[in-house]
């Protein structure tokens, strides 16, 4: 079963743009990492978040983690065409080793 | 070195029919994975492996789904008495192994077709 869920589940926004996705999750989590997938392939890995950690950067990339509110989000700025694509939150909870629980993901459509 | 590697990269059957996927991980990794994404939804998780540990198969939908992984690199995931529902992208994983730290480098993928 899917452990997160992301808000919105569709995202079109104008080159230039902020484009800010949410995840939601239910249970008691070691980290929470967000990937990008391009055309329904394969995922690339672009941040990790640790439990212990509130907010993280990497270039235009920031993400937050309220592990009280069991929510992450993952914010892209001065959005570019190249960022279309599908982005998945994904989690480890606590006592499952490496097992990645992955969201339904948000669709991000950059337009020029 | 080279990324995570899977073959074939397209597949189509004919319902019944077994299956074989292949991956090959990153050379060094000791944790693989096998992923399944049906059409416009998240990833789900079928099958772990972890050096010589046994693998955590709790993902699996059916029995007729299982998985090896030889000599600790390249895994076969193989489906038997393949469905309609077997249809997806099946994409493999892996990562150093050090548990929960490690980010999953990923490949990409076999899209299964079963007609």
């Amino acid at each position: 079963s899917q452990q997160g869920e992301e808000d919105p589940q569709a995202l079109s926004i104008q080159e230039g743009e902020n484009a800010t996705m949410n995840c939601s999750y239910k249970t008691s989590i070691n980290n929470l990492q967000w990937y990008r997938q391009n055309s329904g392939r394969g995922l690339v890995h672009l941040i990790l978040i640790r439990s212990n950690e509130r907010e993280k950067h990497s270039g235009r990339l920031r993400v937050t983690l309220d592990t009280s509110k069991k929510s992450s989000s993952l914010l892209i700025t001065a959005s570019r065409a190249a960022d279309t694509a599908s982005y998945f939150c994904a989690t480890i909870r606590t006592g499952t080793a490496s097992k990645l629980t992955f969201g339904t993901g948000t669709r991000l459509q950059v337009t020029l | 070195g080279a990324g995570v590697s899977q073959s074939p990269s397209n597949k189509v059957t004919e319902k019944g029919k077994d299956v074989e996927l292949r991956c090959d991980p990153i050379s060094g990794h000791t944790a693989l994975y096998w992923y399944r994404q049906s059409l416009g939804q998240g990833l789900e998780f079928l099958i772990y492996f972890q050096g010589n540990s046994a693998p955590d198969k709790s993902g699996l939908p059916s029995d007729r789904f299982s998985a090896e992984r030889t000599g600790g690199s390249v895994s076969t995931l193989t489906i038997q008495r393949t469905q309609q529902e077997d249809s997806a992208v099946y994409l493999c994983a892996s990562s150093p192994g050090l548990a929960f730290r490690d980010t999953q480098y990923f490949g990409p993928g076999t899209r299964l077709t079963v007609l």
